[in-house]
């Protein structure tokens, strides 16, 4: 079982549906990130969670809208969204936020994902 | 330059085989260097982090890290079948972590 979990797995929505993809980390780290995968190209940071503040929104559209309620918990608000917005998106968590110099810490680990469908 | 590059197609290797995967980066100050498996549908799994040049192993897995050079590669030994998968390359540098493409690897019983 992971230490990371994400739901829901699966999501189909429409172009003007608003969903949530959300993501709890059992492993009491510091740092959460969001990611997306698409097929064939290399993942691809969205956003990056040091203990509840927003470090980094890697020019992501703003249909896509995170939330960090708590170091545990991250969310991905979705509206309006686009066809080529389907793909894995993926939770990730770590102990310390990257840039802290070479350590075990910087170690992320992923949830399971969230396969999302635009339709 | 791409941030981290795994250019190598397809790999397919025998059975018990050693499979060979070789990773560049551009970042002459990146610290942190890890290997990630990725089943077909599934999320990257850690399977080795190393920070220091020269070889570290675990298990079947080595992983090599030349920073002169700039290049990290994982060594799998007695390739099983269960050992097909994607294997992504990350390269931790300017405050962030940045991966490869893949490289897939098929072995062959």
């Amino acid at each position: 079982e992971t230490g990371v979990t994400q739901t829901p797995r699966h999501l189909v929505m429409g172009m003007t549906n608003k969903k949530s993809l959300k993501c709890e980390q059992h492993l009491g780290h510091n740092a959460m990130y969001w990611y997306k995968q698409s097929a064939k190209k290399p993942l691809e940071l969205m956003f990056v969670y040091s203990l509840e503040e927003r470090v980094e929104n890697n020019s992501v559209p703003s249909r896509f809208s995170p939330e960090c309620p708590n170091s545990s918990h991250l969310f991905l608000h979705l509206h309006t969204l686009q066809p080529e917005d389907s793909a894995l998106y993926l939770c990730a968590s770590s102990q310390d936020f990257p840039g802290a110099g070479a350590s075990s810490g910087n170690t992320i680990y992923f949830g399971e994902g969230s396969w999302l469908t635009v339709v | 330059q791409k941030e981290v590059e795994q250019n190598s197609g397809p790999l397919s290797v025998p059975e018990g085989a050693i499979a060979s995967l070789n990773c560049t980066y551009s970042d002459r100050g990146s610290q942190s260097f890890f290997w990630y498996r990725q089943y077909s549908g599934k999320s990257p799994e850690l399977i080795m982090f190393i920070y220091s040049n020269g070889d570290k192993e675990d298990g079947r897995f080595t992983a090599q890290l030349n920073k002169a050079s700039q290049y990290v590669s994982l060594l799998i030994r007695d390739s099983q079948p269960s050992d097909s998968a994607t294997y992504l390359c990350a390269v931790q540098g300017n405050n962030r972590l940045a991966f490869g493409k893949g490289n897939q690897v098929v072995v062959i019983p």
